[in-house]
């Protein structure tokens, strides 16, 4: 079946630090796969996508690449701030049924000033 | 351009009483989610509208949880009679073109 592993949290770390949340998957066929982001008391907002084998999704400094030999998608930023402080969830899309998210568990980062 | 609005934000009930929750997408997005989110889990997909037609509703306890979209716009979600385990937040998200979802704040929903 179709599923989304991604590493636990919660991690902390100081601001400018580099951030690197481990994001791998299970699918069958060629998924599309998500970076969401839910700061506190917001909602789930998209952060970034990649719909084919080596895009690089990117967006507010994060970048994430769709590795298929590694069923990999691992969230990226150079330098952290405190306002990145939020969970962060991988999803995927099945290619067999686009419109249906699957997400995995949740990291959660926080940010030291 | 207004998001996806949800009520109630927060919802307490006893075990075996009833509780709906309404969405409201937004305006042209004919696909309608709504998602159940477990404490540190991720949310899980319990029913997909298109337009006021079900497209998936798979993973949606039909015993107990009810949903409807009359007129394809607004949608409630309904829970009847809740259980403990039935405590989470409920998320609601719209699309347009079926990739892109906007979720909504969300209900928290405590039954105790």
């Amino acid at each position: 079946g179709n599923s989304v592993t991604q590493m636990e949290g919660p991690v902390t770390l100081s601001e400018e630090a580099f951030l690197t949340i481990n994001c791998t998957y299970t699918a069958t066929g060629y998924p599309s796969l998500f970076w969401y982001v839910q700061y506190p008391g917001e909602g789930l907002q998209l952060l970034l996508k990649a719909t084919k084998a080596d895009d690089k999704g990117s967006n507010k400094g994060f970048e994430a690449t769709y590795r298929k030999e590694t069923t990999s998608f691992h969230l990226e930023k150079g330098s952290v701030q405190v306002s990145d402080s939020a969970v962060y969830f991988c999803a995927l899309s099945p290619y067999s049924s686009a419109s249906k998210i699957i997400f995995g568990s949740g990291t959660r980062l926080s940010i030291r000033p | 351009e207004a998001g996806v609005a949800q009520s109630p934000r927060y919802k307490i009930i006893e075990k075996r009483q009833s509780v709906a929750f309404w969405c409201n997408p937004i305006s042209g997005h004919a696909t309608l989610y709504w998602y159940q989110q477990i404490l540190g889990q991720g949310p899980k997909l319990l029913i997909q509208f298109q337009n006021n037609g079900v497209v998936d509703d798979s993973q949606l306890p039909k015993d107990r949880f009810s949903a409807e979209r009359l007129k394809g716009v607004d949608s409630t979600l309904k829970i009847q009679p809740a259980k403990l385990e039935d405590s989470a937040v409920y998320l609601c998200a719209s699309s347009y073109d079926s990739y892109e979802q906007y979720f909504g704040p969300g209900t928290r929903l405590t039954v105790t």
